[in-house]
């Protein structure tokens, strides 16, 4: 059975990086798939970050684009994200995910780790 | 990029109760469209997708509707455990996108 899991700092100064790393299980991080990740600020709605492929390809909402970094790391299992220059605004919920295919739905997401921006 | 808007954002129900939700995008997406479910402090869960598809496992009292621009998500009798949050999410162009949400409460 897929299961993600994410970990990382859950506080978070302002102007500094946020950095989360998803840990995969059940399947292979290089099987085709396509992993995203998800923010939900506290009482709000759901915003899709961006997504990367194992070969490297990602696809970043361009509302983030300029702030965001991700990466696969094959040898681990797992893959990360980085936002730069947070502020208060980023603090949320931070979800990853899978998708199968390139035209799929999220089919398997993490438990959620909360990250305060806060000095 | 497309937007997603969800209509009522907030419904009161009771149980038995037929409940539909409104999905209406701001250009044509196909059939390219997924329902999740959640509930608080979990992640969302896919009930539906390509429109009208119903994942494995989901009760077929979900069901979904509709393509290009509208679509419904209808609960044909609500049980205690469907209070939730709906959204829908688009997967037709990136950026991916979600509505609002619809929070169906008692």
């Amino acid at each position: 059975q897929v299961q993600l899991h994410e970990s990382g700092p859950g506080l978070v100064k302002p102007s500094g990086t946020l950095s989360l790393t998803c840990a995969v299980s059940g399947v292979f991080i290089n099987n085709n798939n396509w992993w995203s990740w998800v923010r939900q600020p506290p009482g709000k709605g759901l915003e899709w970050i961006g997504e990367i492929h194992h070969i490297g390809s990602a696809n970043y909402n361009p509302s983030l684009k300029s702030r965001v970094t991700m990466s696969v790391d094959k040898s681990k299992n797992q893959f990360s994200l980085d936002l730069y220059s947070v502020t208060a605004a980023d603090t949320a919920v931070y979800y990853c995910a899978r998708r199968p295919f390139y035209s799929d739905p999220f089919d398997y997401w993490g438990q959620g780790t909360l990250v305060t921006v806060s000095s | 990029d497309i937007q997603l808007t969800q209509s009522p954002s907030f419904l009161s129900a009771s149980v038995g109760d037929r409940v539909t939700i409104t999905c209406r995008a701001s250009q044509g997406i196909r059939s390219d469209l997924v329902w999740y479910q959640q509930k608080p402090g979990k992640a969302p869960k896919l009930l539906i997708y390509a429109a009208s598809t119903l994942q494995s496992g989901v009760p077929s009292r979900f069901s979904g509707s509709g393509s290009g621009t509208e679509f419904t998500l209808t609960i044909s009798s609500l049980q205690p455990e469907d209070f939730a949050t709906y959204y829908c999410q688009q997967l037709n162009t990136y950026p991916l996108s979600f509505g609002g949400g619809a929070k169906v409460e008692i």
